[in-house]
């Protein structure tokens, strides 16, 4: 059973509409990341989030986009009125504490296509 | 300023032989810690091997190891006896402490028969 789970695994929007993609990981994670890769390209960091609340985001991270984790276990990631340059793969990332410590789990991605 | 560079945007490298991919990164935090993924076509992100900035020796997981020249900040991947199930796409990447993990912009393997 993979460490982090990502639903839905690809998503067909229209432009202007939200989407909600989501995350479960399994373990006791304390850390959790959405990333974005746009097709062929490097993978973005988007933003982290510990303890209930955001710890970083980047520039890409603007208010466009959300996180939460309402239920103590769901991870998601909301974007409002997409845009075609939203279309990318969306990853959600989860590791253990601290700067040092191992390594971090990858869900298998959620692609969002935006027409 | 980027913080992890991969200057090799694509390589290829003989079934068999090693292959050493190259990473340097820069951080003016002594506490980080460095990783190796792998994304083969399929989309998915493999973790490969990890090195904390404190550990003594050079990582090793299989036939991959990390070459940590820590003056240098470089973090080099080795990947030994490569099969062509190697050829992917593959991403250096760091962690600070209290930040995201940031990418580099990947470096592409071909592996031929």
């Amino acid at each position: 059973e993979p460490e982090v789970t990502q639903t839905p695994s690809h998503q067909v929007t229209q432009m202007g509409q939200e989407v909600i993609l989501r995350c479960v990981p399994i373990s006791n994670h304390l850390y959790f990341y959405w990333y974005r890769q746009i097709l062929g390209q490097k993978v973005e960091f988007l933003v982290s989030f510990y303890n209930n609340e955001i710890s970083e985001k980047s520039e890409i991270f603007d208010d466009q986009f959300s996180v939460e984790r309402p239920d103590g276990s769901n991870f998601t990631l909301k974007i409002r009125s997409t845009k075609l340059e939203d279309s990318a793969m969306y990853f959600c990332a989860a590791g253990t504490p601290g700067g040092n410590h191992g390594e971090l789990f990858f869900g298998e991605g959620s692609r969002l296509t935006v027409l | 300023a980027q913080k992890i560079t991969q200057t090799q945007p694509g390589m290829f490298v003989q079934e068999k032989e090693a292959v050493t991919l190259d990473c340097t990164y820069d951080t003016s935090d002594p506490s980080y810690g460095l990783f190796w993924y792998k994304q083969p076509s399929s989309g998915e992100m493999i973790f490969l091997i990890y090195q904390g900035s404190y550990d003594q020796q050079n990582a090793t997981e299989g036939r991959y190891s990390l070459n940590f020249q820590k003056a240098r900040k470089s973090a080099n991947l080795v990947i030994s006896a490569s099969q062509l199930g190697d050829s992917a796409m593959y991403f250096c990447a760091m962690r600070e402490p209290n930040e995201g993990v940031r990418f580099g912009a990947g470096t592409r393997l071909t592996v031929k028969p």
